[in-house]
């Protein structure tokens, strides 16, 4: 079965200070590993998609990599804005996955200006 | 371009009522899913359809009915609601089975 488990579950940062998000993951052939920013209210929006233990995606202040194991989700000098729950999800390549996403539980990102 | 969109945004059901969650897209995206979100369980899977005309149930399908109207159109139906299912509901498609998922903005449902 796969699983998603997403650390630190909550992380406090000033405004401009630099930090990680863990993703860690066992699944049964990695089709996809997915990163969504979810705000109070809303549904998750789509970040990134890592296919490969070494690629990397950025996007503004964010750069996701890969390794076989783990993503990290890498914040550079964030701002307020950037406050949300951040999730990761991954897309095994099992029999009976069917393009399921399985979730973590999302790692809550509050900045303080 | 609106995305995917549900309705209602909010409901309140009492136990043994019945109703059917909408959900719309306007991508032309092939693959459709209705989630369910609760506090310490994170999403998980209802039902999906990996095209028009095909619906599969999930990680948690019991109590649930789903039908895919059209290309466009996924609804869930909850045929007697139960306190259980009290949760916030997001739909989500993507262009293909195993492509990037594109959430809707959710239905807050609460069953008394």
């Amino acid at each position: 079965e796969d699983q998603v488990t997403q650390s630190p579950e909550a992380l406090r940062l000033q405004e401009g200070e630099s930090s990680s998000l863990n993703c860690s993951y066992t699944v049964s052939g990695l089709r996809g590993l997915f990163w969504y920013r979810q705000d109070p209210g809303k549904g998750p929006e789509f970040l990134f998609t890592l296919y490969s233990a070494g690629e990397e995606k950025e996007k503004e202040r964010l750069k996701a990599t890969l390794t076989k194991k783990e993503s990290f989700l890498h914040i550079t000098a964030p701002k307020p804005e950037d406050s949300a729950t951040y999730l990761c999800a991954v897309q095994g390549a099992g029999g009976t996955s069917y393009g399921k996403l399985t979730f973590g539980q999302g790692t809550i990102l509050t900045v303080h200006p | 371009n609106a995305g995917v969109t549900q309705t209602p945004k909010f409901q309140v059901l009492k136990t043994g009522q019945s109703m059917t969650l909408q959900c719309a897209q306007d991508m032309n995206h092939n693959s459709m899913y209705w989630y369910r979100q609760d506090p310490g369980m994170g999403l998980r899977l209802i039902y999906y359809s990996a095209s028009e005309g095909t619906t599969d149930k999930g990680e948690v399908p019991n109590g649930y009915n789903v039908s895919r109207l059209n290309k466009r159109e996924f609804s869930l139906r909850l045929e007697s609601a139960a306190p259980s299912q009290t949760s916030v509901y997001f739909c989500a498609s993507s262009r293909l089975l195993y492509n990037e998922q594109f959430f809707g903005p959710g239905t807050r449902l609460t069953v008394l």
